[in-house]
């Protein structure tokens, strides 16, 4: 089936740890993005990506990192500059022109230990 | 800073009834338009997109744009407890082809009485 796969579903991290969420996709689209959900609150774009080799910063980047080696994937760190990182976090992708909607994967839920 | 408002509610509507939700936005040079439903604990899905002034109609939802008002909303009729969810609404103003930087409201909580 095609989709967008984010893993893992739930993530705890420790005091000064860089934690990666995975988001891959098959639907063969250009681009990517990564938002953040707090409770009770809408999205907040992070970063995104256009094309491969190529990423963005969005609203939100400080204390985050990303990659994109790869069309299908776009993998998340929350680095340890990240102070305040428990929140719900989603990648969305897009077949790219202007304005094609965005399709979600099912997040990943980030708790500090 | 670009704004999109919505009512955070919550909207509580009788079954049956149509449920109508409202979004304002500040850039008024906006180009696409769009609405998720989000269930609690889950991701947002999409539900309707729009780009031109006018209704949009699919199934039992109907998109509303007035560029001149910077106002989108989306009705649902005959509205099911299955409806019962939060709608956000996103809002493109990004002129840059490729990826879009959707702006969202804070999300309208909306309850179907049975």
């Amino acid at each position: 089936d095609g989709g967008i796969t984010q893993s893992p579903k739930y993530l705890f991290r420790k005091e000064g740890q860089n934690v990666t969420l995975s988001c891959e996709q098959n639907l063969n689209h250009d681009a990517m993005y990564w938002y953040r959900q707090d409770p009770g609150q809408g999205l907040r774009l992070i970063y995104y990506s256009q094309i491969v080799n190529d990423f963005q910063k969005g609203d939100i980047a400080e204390g985050y990192s990303v990659s994109r080696e790869k069309k299908e994937s776009f993998p998340l760190t929350v680095t340890s500059a990240q102070k305040n990182p428990t929140a719900f976090y989603l990648c969305a992708s897009s077949p790219g022109p202007f304005n094609q909607p965005q399709h979600f994967g099912d997040g990943t839920r980030l708790s500090i230990l | 800073q670009k704004e999109v408002e919505q009512n955070s509610g919550p909207l509580s509507v009788p079954e049956g009834a149509i449920a109508s939700l409202n979004c304002t936005y500040s850039d008024r040079g906006s180009q696409s338009f769009f609405w998720y439903r989000q269930y609690s604990g889950k991701s947002p899905e999409l539900i309707m997109f729009i780009y031109s002034n006018g209704d949009k109609e699919d199934g039992r939802f109907t998109a509303q744009l007035n560029k001149a008002s910077q106002y989108v909303s989306l009705l649902i009729r005959d509205s099911q407890p299955s409806d019962s969810a939060t709608y956000l609404c996103a809002v493109n103003s990004d002129r840059a082809q490729g990826a879009q930087k959707l702006v969202f409201g804070q999300g309208t909580r909306l309850t179907i009485n049975p």
